[in-house]
């Protein structure tokens, strides 16, 4: 966890608005993954970037979601407009020494 | 594809008892093999790896070893702590831990003082 730091910690709000989670990983690290765990499953990647390119974006919704890596170093991730089926903790990783770190995620509830 | 099919919980036990989490994998080639481990309000932190067959992951007194021929990798400690209570995940990936990593479902292991 340490590095990996996630904005914010917990967001509400109500389907059909849109919300964004920002990811700052570990300085200087290529790999950034964002993965989305559903209640009492284990984590689903969603988009791997290597540096600003998205590498692996095939299990994306791609209708709603949206991500970006700006300058390959902070990343936000966007899903507009929001569903219930959304609810969620969305994870970013970040690679270090061929480990993978991950954040503490971000706690959606859509209502 | 790959897939990792791990035991259910919650797994309920006493403090110093045995414990035993079942993983199993579905690979093409030769993955790598991970326990993560999630405590309370705390992000995913890896607990032990092996990247080979025959290869033993171990750390804080929790033991795996990368079985090929049973594609197993089940989790093992010998005496389970309070602090132990968290949720644990079996994962694999195709190359190493930099590489996607495929998690199964999780297991909640709850230990009683």
């Amino acid at each position: 966890e340490a590095g990996v730091v996630q904005s914010p910690r917990y967001k509400i709000i109500e389907k059909k608005q849109p919300v964004a989670f920002w990811c700052n990983p570990i300085s200087g690290h290529n790999t950034l993954y964002w993965y989305r765990q559903n209640l009492g499953q284990g984590p689903e990647l969603l988009i791997r970037y290597e540096n600003e390119e998205a590498v692996d974006d095939s299990q994306l919704p791609k209708d709603r979601f949206s991500a970006e890596r700006l300058k390959g170093v902070d990343s936000t991730l966007k899903i507009q407009p929001a569903e219930l089926g959304d609810s969620a903790v969305y994870l970013c990783a970040a690679v270090l020494y061929n480990e993978q770190f991950f954040g503490p995620g971000t706690r959606l509830t859509v209502l | 594809g790959n897939s990792v099919t791990q035991m259910e919980g919650p797994v309920t036990l006493s403090e110093e008892a045995f414990l035993t989490i079942n993983c199993t994998y579905t690979a093409t080639g030769y993955p790598s093999l991970f326990w993560y481990v999630q405590y309370p309000g705390e992000g995913l932190q890896l607990l032990l790896k092996a990247t080979k067959a025959d290869d033993k992951g171990s750390n804080k007194g929790f033991e795996a070893t990368y079985r090929k021929e049973t594609t197993s990798f089940h989790l093992e400690k010998g005496s389970v702590q309070v602090s132990d209570s968290a949720v644990y995940f079996c994962a694999l990936s195709g190359y190493s831990s930099a590489s996607k990593i495929i998690f199964g479902s999780g297991t909640r292991l709850s230990i009683r003082p």
